[in-house]
């Protein structure tokens, strides 16, 4: 069954606020991927992440790893139009094959101008 | 360099039919992956593999689902005798070879709709 908790589940605000998002789990993770998907497409990848406590940004977004290894955040600055679309993580539990990730159910984003 | 294919976008079957959903990965790319999205939902593993190996298919359902990936040619995901809970968008990933295969690149997915 889904390992991951993603949170929220949708998210509407306005342009030019940020977006926090974030995945928990009971398991331990080592490592934690961040993906957008469009309406119609398949999943672009964001920012990957391999250490406990890492920090790492993206033009407007930033990930971290969480110290726990067990959740990990994504955060959008100052929201644009196009942030629209739905965002995913995805972890990898040391126990599965390399190519084998756990993803999260997805936070919807709206943005209104 | 163009980036993961895969084909038919969309696909329409009707309840015992056989559904082959083909993924090209990308150039120099020698692992394939596949995953299903349900509606609302998010992306769940099903199979890992490399040229010729079935590396790990413990998201495939026992039975009616199979895959492949020859030595040439397109990856291969064969559903026999489709049902309506078979309804979901099918996508594949392709990784360049190498240790870290984090770096997973979708391709746009096949929508499958079983009457």
């Amino acid at each position: 069954g889904q390992q991951l908790n993603q949170s929220p589940q949708s998210m509407f605000i306005q342009e030019g606020e940020d977006v926090s998002m974030n995945c928990t789990s009971s398991s331990i993770f080592n490592t934690w991927l961040w993906y957008k998907q469009d309406p119609g497409e398949g999943p672009v990848l964001l920012i990957a992440l391999y250490k406990a406590g890492e920090l790492t940004s993206n033009g407007r977004l930033t990930a971290q790893f969480g110290i726990t290894r067990k959740d990990s955040f994504l955060n959008i600055s100052a929201s644009i139009p196009s942030d629209v679309g739905i965002y995913f993580c995805a972890g990898h539990l040391p126990t599965d094959s390399w190519g084998k990730f756990q993803f999260g159910a997805g936070t919807q984003v709206v943005v209104t101008p | 360099n163009a980036g993961v294919m895969q084909n038919p976008r969309h696909l329409v079957r009707r309840r015992g039919q056989e559904a082959r959903l083909r993924c090209s990965p990308m150039k120099g790319h020698s692992h394939v992956y596949w995953y299903r999205q349900l509606p609302e939902e998010g992306l769940k593993f099903m199979v890992y593999l490399q040229k010729e190996n079935i590396i790990d298919e413990s998201g495939m359902p026992k039975e009616r689902f199979s895959a492949e990936f020859p030595k040439e040619g397109p990856s291969i995901l064969r559903i026999q005798q489709v049902v309506r809970g078979d309804s979901a968008a099918y996508f594949c990933a392709s990784s360049p070879p190498g240790l870290v295969t984090d770096t997973q690149y979708f391709g746009p997915g096949t929508r499958l709709t079983v009457l």
